[in-house]
């Protein structure tokens, strides 16, 4: 079946710097590639999305590619602040959302002032 | 605009007993409707998908008659854990998708709803 793989927090950056979650997928066919983010006491939101290879999804700062050739869509964002202190869920989708989403096991973001 | 809730929050209840967990989208109309839980420090697991009006697909290993999914109304889902056991204490979210002329791929998340079983 397929299956999503991210790297396992928690993750601690200052502010300011640079970030990177790193995420892989295992999956037939073209699934469409997500970014959830669920911050304290919140539901999951929707940080971005790529629905084709080479597609990249930006939102808020962040961009995550999709990279076909090595199954990843990596999350990255040039200069963190501590207000993107949450939770990242990288996820993936097929038949264009008639399914449910299978979620990486997220990953804690903490960043420091 | 896109706005799911859940309720309850939180609900504590004893062995053997039933409990009824709502999911509402408050300010759209939800063609599907999906249901996931998640144990601490694990992934979100998918375990049902609602249609409004049509019996729901559930994932394998889940238990249909232990997690009864209605989807009476293209704004309500209910999920009702019968007879629940303390291996039923989870967190259990909702999600929906909107109507197919309009972005179905995006998945709209309530809050959660915390389940303990004495």
């Amino acid at each position: 079946g397929d299956s999503v793989t991210q790297m396992e927090g928690p993750v601690t950056l200052s502010e300011e710097a640079f970030l990177t979650i790193n995420c892989t997928y295992t999956a037939t066919g073209y699934p469409s590639l997500f970014w959830y983010v669920q911050y304290p006491g919140e539901g999951l939101q929707l940080l971005l999305k790529a629905t084709k290879a080479d597609d990249k999804g930006s939102n808020k700062g962040f961009e995550a590619t999709y990279r076909k050739e090595t199954t990843s869509f990596h999350l990255e964002k040039g200069s963190v602040q501590v207000s993107d202190s949450a939770v990242y869920f990288c996820a993936l989708s097929q038949r264009g959302g008639a399914d449910g989403l299978t979620f990486g096991k997220g990953t804690h973001l903490i960043i420091q002032p | 605009g896109a706005v799911v809730s859940q309720h309850p929050s939180r609900v504590i209840c004893k062995s053997g007993t039933s409990v009824k967990i709502e999911c509402r989208s408050l300010d759209f109309q939800a063609t599907t409707m999906f249901w996931y839980r998640q144990f601490p420090k694990q992934s979100l697991m998918l375990m049902a998908t609602s249609n409004e009006g049509s019996k729901a697909t559930y994932e394998q290993g889940v238990e249909k008659d232990k997690f009864l999914i209605n989807h009476a109304s293209l704004t309500l889902s209910t999920l009702t854990v019968t007879s629940a056991h303390p291996e039923d204490s989870s967190f259990y979210i909702c999600s929906a998708s909107q109507e197919p002329y309009r972005d179905q791929e995006t998945q709209y998340f309530g809050p959660g709803t915390r389940l303990l079983v004495l």
